[in-house]
């Protein structure tokens, strides 16, 4: 089972307040991304980071921004969360295997109602 | 246009029965293929990873099938239990950077009945 955890679990919060979501592991892997995923939806990439002081935009523009200053840490903040970021957010980090075949190991998410 | 297509969007089954779940995808080029299983409210987790050369993997009661020419894949279940209820996730990497872009479909949403 993989180690990668989320904190908050669940959150709701009013327009215009400032978030940060959580996200660290212990695996020592040095990728990390960010997903936003709707119900019965595809998950959609919004950052990714290489490793430390890394960090890139995805396919889904976001306004959300990330910081990578550990290798086990990859936090999301929202400076205005707007009822438009009500989703799941999933964090995951990636490892390559045997063969050359990179695997991605999810958190269980962060769930965002924004009011 | 990269695209991952999934059929069918939600299926319901009794307990012990099996099912076959479907994808369809026009990556290219194409480097893998997973499938993943997500339990409602929680992250997906890897079931099977698949490169071009392979046609058959199995995970337990999990057997994916990949056939590159027709660039299709399938997720049989075997004997289905309830806790095999979870939306069921085909995604494609291409042959771009080391993982690759990775293009998700939108699930099958399983649910099985006692």
């Amino acid at each position: 089972e993989a180690d990668i955890y989320q904190t908050p679990r669940y959150l709701v919060i009013g327009t215009g307040k400032k978030i940060t979501l959580e996200c660290s592991q212990t695996m020592g892997h040095d990728k990390m991304y960010w997903y936003q995923q709707d119900p019965g939806m595809e998950l959609h990439l919004i950052h990714y980071s290489y490793g430390v002081n890394s960090t890139e935009k995805g396919d889904l523009s976001s306004e959300s921004t990330v910081s990578r200053i550990r290798t086990e840490h990859f936090p999301l903040t929202l400076e205005s969360a707007r009822p438009s970021h009500t989703s799941q957010y999933l964090c995951a980090s990636s490892v390559r295997l045997a063969g050359d075949q990179e695997t991605q190991y999810f958190g269980p998410g962060t769930r965002l109602l924004v009011l | 246009k990269n695209q991952v297509e999934q059929s069918p969007q939600s299926l319901i089954i009794l307990e012990g029965k099996n099912c076959t779940l479907q994808c369809n995808y026009t990556v290219s080029p194409f480097s893998n293929l997973r499938w993943y299983k997500q339990d409602t409210g929680r992250g997906p987790v890897s079931l099977t990873i698949m490169t071009f050369s392979e046609n058959t993997k199995s995970n337990g009661r999990y057997t994916a099938t990949l056939d590159a020419d027709t660039k299709q894949s399938s997720l049989h279940i075997t004997a289905s239990q309830l806790s095999d209820s979870a939306s069921y996730i085909c995604v494609v990497s291409d042959r771009g950077s080391t993982l690759g872009r990775l293009y998700f479909g939108r699930g099958t949403q399983l649910t099985v009945w006692p």
